[in-house]
Order: structure tokens, then C-alpha cells, then sequence
């Protein structure tokens, strides 16, 4: 899940395996979640989004899971590539958005 | 399609200093934002604007002013830059309603001294 300090949790996977990021929310009164991913010196970039009336929203490669019992969400990453390697961080919808500080993702050759 | 762009990319600046983030965007939002990223830490709202010539306040707007005086510039004012605000700093914008995603920028990196 998301923390917050000085060190991001990290995530080491090997190439062409699959990669679930976690992050754990708290406001139960958000309607939409949304992912990005950010790679070193650039700005986050949209990945995938998902309302709170679903469970379950699929993407090219990317698929994300909300559990709305538990405030959590998860990112799955099929087939994991070089390219895949970077922040992925949530942001949940109140007032304005609200973003975790992410999860670093490595891919290991 | 040039999306959002921040000016300058990189900056130094000295404690006292101002200086003025600009942000500009081609897509018509209506809505413009300004975060700050610092290490192990998730982006902070600093300022919003819901429309051309409004602003708002964010989680930490203290030390930073803003202006929005045609849609498609966000300008974020630093009156007197102190350490504490050395951070990677990301314009954003999206258009209503609210729960569309936000474009970022590529950010701009300010160290003060």
C-alpha cells in the first residue's frame, strides 16, 4: 500500500512477468480512481481510470482492480517490459484529486 | 500537439529571490492545477483554477501566489523563494467535469539556496 516517507516502496519484477502494484485509499466517498505512471525527469502520464461502480476495468496490458470494502485499488501489468520501469502512483477523486507518493517499478532483464 | 508546457525546466534560485512558473496549455481546459513533488511524497496541490481569471487555494498554498489571467496560462509566484520550497513543481489541467484525468506538464525543477 501507499506510505508516505522518504523512500518509495519498490517493486523488482523480471521481464515478461506479470506486475501488481497496490495502493490502499481513504476516502470512501470517492467515485473515480485514476493511475499514472511517471518515469524519471517526466511528467505523470495517464494510464487507465476506473469508476467506483466497478470492480474490474481492463486496458492494453494494464488492468485495474478496485475493492471499495477494503479502500483498495491495484494496478496488474501483463508481461512486464524495460519500458514499464517507473513511478506508478493512484489519485483518488474528492473535492480535487488526491495522489499517493507511488511505487517504483523495476524490470529486471 | 503540444499538451501542457512549463517554462522554465530548471531554475536556482537564492533565498529571497522571486521568481514566476509559467504554464501554458493548447486544449481549451477550463480547469488548471499546481503541485509540488518532493521525494518519497505524493504531489500537493498548491493552487487551482476552475476558470479564466479564478483561482482557489490547495493543501499548501502558503508561500505562493498564483494568477490566471487568460485560460490557457496557469502562472505560479514565488514572492520570496525559501529552501523549504525546492521541489519539482507540475502544472496540470483537465476540463470538467472533475473525475476526467489530469495532463501534467514535464515539470519544473526549482532548488533554492
Amino acid at each position: 500500500g501507499e506510505s508516505v516517507g522518504l523512500h518509495l516502496p519498490t517493486l523488482s519484477v523480471q521481464e515478461g512477468d506479470n506486475s501488481i502494484i497496490n495502493c490502499a485509499y481513504s476516502n470512501s466517498a470517492s467515485d473515480y480512481f485514476i493511475w499514472y505512471k511517471q518515469e524519471s525527469g517526466k511528467g505523470p502520464q495517464f494510464i487507465i481510470d476506473i469508476r467506483s461502480n466497478m470492480d474490474k476495468r481492463q486496458g492494453q496490458r494494464v488492468t485495474v482492480l478496485l475493492n471499495k470494502t477494503v479502500k483498495h485499488l491495484s494496478l496488474q501489468i501483463a508481461a512486464t517490459q524495460p519500458g514499464d520501469s517507473a513511478v506508478y502512483f493512484c489519485g483518488q477523486k474528492g473535492q480535487n484529486f488526491v495522489f499517493g507518493p507511488g511505487t517504483r517499478l523495476s524490470v529486471l532483464p | 500537439n503540444a499538451g501542457v508546457t512549463q517554462t522554465p525546466k530548471f531554475r536556482v534560485l537564492k533565498t529571497g529571490q522571486s521568481m514566476t512558473l509559467l504554464c501554458a496549455q493548447d486544449m481549451n481546459h477550463e480547469y488548471m492545477y499546481w503541485y509540488r513533488q518532493d521525494p518519497g511524497m505524493g504531489l500537493r496541490l498548491i493552487h487551482y483554477s476552475v476558470g479564466e481569471g479564478t483561482t482557489a487555494k490547495g493543501e499548501v498554498p502558503d508561500g505562493y501566489n498564483v494568477s490566471r489571467l487568460k485560460k490557457q496560462n496557469f502562472l505560479l509566484g514565488l514572492e520570496s523563494a525559501a529552501p523549504s520550497q525546492t521541489s519539482v513543481y507540475f502544472c496540470a489541467s483537465s476540463e470538467p467535469p472533475r473525475d476526467n484525468g489530469y495532463t501534467f506538464g514535464s515539470g519544473t525543477r526549482l532548488t533554492v539556496v
